[in-house]
């Protein structure tokens, strides 16, 4: 089985920077992928890792570790539309994603 | 455009009244997938399709049918819907599993 940790809510400030994490256990590993979604709405795609290190795509970053387990995203210069949820899902040996519970970001001015 | 649409967005029902909820795309994506989205427990997969007539189970099949007899469409199917299948559907597809999945805008059903 997969087991996918998010934490359930965060909250920032507008200008700031904040981290996301999501640890995982699975049988087998095939990519990480990070989804935002606005209350409401659908997913959409931001990141997939499959490999160690960091991804960086404008204000967005996503990290992973694959030996602990562990990813991040990272989002710089926080603006109000970036609160949302934020959802990292897991490919295991079955090469078929699992979605964590997802994180719910709220930013404050 | 690009996109997966679903039909209906909205739908309050019954127990036990059959309905199908459709989902299509026009990106030529081989992979298909279902979702159900509750408070508290994130988006499980409900049935997955990696080609026309390949469908298997994901993690919260039960109460639930689907089929893939053509690469666009992907209806999810209730038998007898029952109250505790009042949830938010999403349909997703990809050009396979290993690539992003683009999600259709929701369905959101009640079963009284």
């Amino acid at each position: 089985g997969q087991n996918i940790d998010q934490p359930t809510e965060m909250t920032a400030t507008e200008g700031a920077i904040v981290q996301i994490n999501c640890t995982y256990q699975t049988s087998g590993f095939n990519g990480l992928f990070w989804y935002q979604q606005h209350a409401g709405e659908a997913p959409t795609f931001l990141s997939y890792n499959v490999l160690d290190g960091l991804e960086e795509k404008g204000r967005f970053s996503s990290f992973l570790s694959r030996s602990k387990g562990y990813s991040y995203l990272l989002l710089k210069e926080l603006q109000m539309k970036d609160s949302a949820s934020y959802l990292c899902a897991v490919r295991g040996g079955s090469y078929i994603p699992t979605f964590g519970r997802g994180t719910s970001l709220i930013v404050h001015p | 455009e690009a996109q997966v649409t679903q039909n209906p967005r909205y739908l309050i029902t019954v127990t036990g009244k059959k309905l199908t909820v459709t989902c299509s795309q026009n990106m030529n994506h081989e992979y298909m997938s279902w979702y159900r989205q509750d408070p508290g427990l994130g988006l499980r997969q409900i049935y997955y399709s990696m080609n026309v007539e390949v469908t298997d189970k994901g993690d919260v099949p039960e109460g639930y049918k689907v089929s893939r007899k053509e690469k666009r469409n992907f209806p999810l199917i209730l038998e007898s819907p029952s109250p505790n299948q009042t949830s938010l559907y999403f349909c997703a597809s990809g050009r396979s599993s290993y690539n992003e999945q683009f999600f259709g805008p929701g369905t959101r059903l009640t079963v009284l």
